[in-house]
């Protein structure tokens, strides 16, 4: 089976510009996180949707916006690019269950240079 | 306030040795989950070990081994007999228990191990 999907793999845009990045999740999952990880940290938290609703939204600018479509595939979108947007953007998915975490499961990730 | 540290920023190994990564978290909540990730050089995040904060049994899967301890708010890693193929950026999460919503993991900084053949 295939796993959690993302595109594209390398990106390298300039200051102001947007950016949309693409990801499709795991077969029947039906939850996509976004997470942003910047060289030598952690992923950090950006958004969960669920049955295209936001179900959760980390610590981010308005810059940072997101949606999930009817076959559960999600796009974070990025307006007005800063150069610490600069990171490798890693999408999950996970099948939720009730009353439970359920494990998330990462794409191989987009890279995005902000120059 | 909920925080996931992982004092150790880089380990170094000989092939075959065994070694521990700590992991050490802070949370309010009564039911919350934890997770150790494996982050190859290639970037994905490979899915190692889920805990929920009920179940302090230790667990070993191959030459891997995980130690919750409750009192101590830690959930530490062990690699036995380590080979090269298990160097990477190990991170370890925390997720709380959101009735099913659970979109929040919060990672620690990871730690780097380097196993030397």
């Amino acid at each position: 089976d295939a796993g959690v999907t993302q595109s594209p793999t390398h990106l390298i845009k300039t200051r102001g510009q947007h950016v949309t990045l693409r990801c499709s999740p795991i077969s029947g999952h039906k939850s996509v996180s976004w997470y942003q990880q910047v060289l030598g940290q952690g992923p950090q938290f950006i958004f969960q949707y669920y049955e295209k609703e936001e179900r959760g939204r980390g610590n981010f600018p308005d810059r940072f916006s997101a949606r999930q479509f009817p076959n559960y595939s999600s796009e974070l979108n990025v307006n007005a690019l800063l150069l610490g947007d600069s990171a490798l953007y890693l999408c999950a998915s996970s099948l939720p269950g009730t009353g439970v975490t359920d494990t998330q499961y990462f794409g191989p990730g987009t890279r995005l240079t902000v120059l | 306030a909920q925080k996931v540290t992982q004092a150790q920023t880089e380990i170094s190994v000989v092939e075959k040795e065994d070694v521990t990564l700590d992991c050490v978290y802070e949370t309010r909540d009564t039911t919350y989950y934890l997770f150790w990730y494996k982050q190859p050089p290639s970037g994905e995040l490979v899915f190692l070990i889920r805990r929920n904060s009920f179940d302090e049994q230790n667990e070993i899967s191959g030459r891997y081994s995980w130690n919750f301890q409750k009192s101590t708010s830690s959930f530490n890693f062990t690699i036995t007999a380590s080979q090269v193929v298990d160097s990477a950026v190990y991170f370890c999460a925390l997720s709380p228990n959101y009735g099913g919503s659970q979109g929040n993991l919060i990672f620690g900084k990871g730690t780097k191990l380097s196993v030397k053949p």
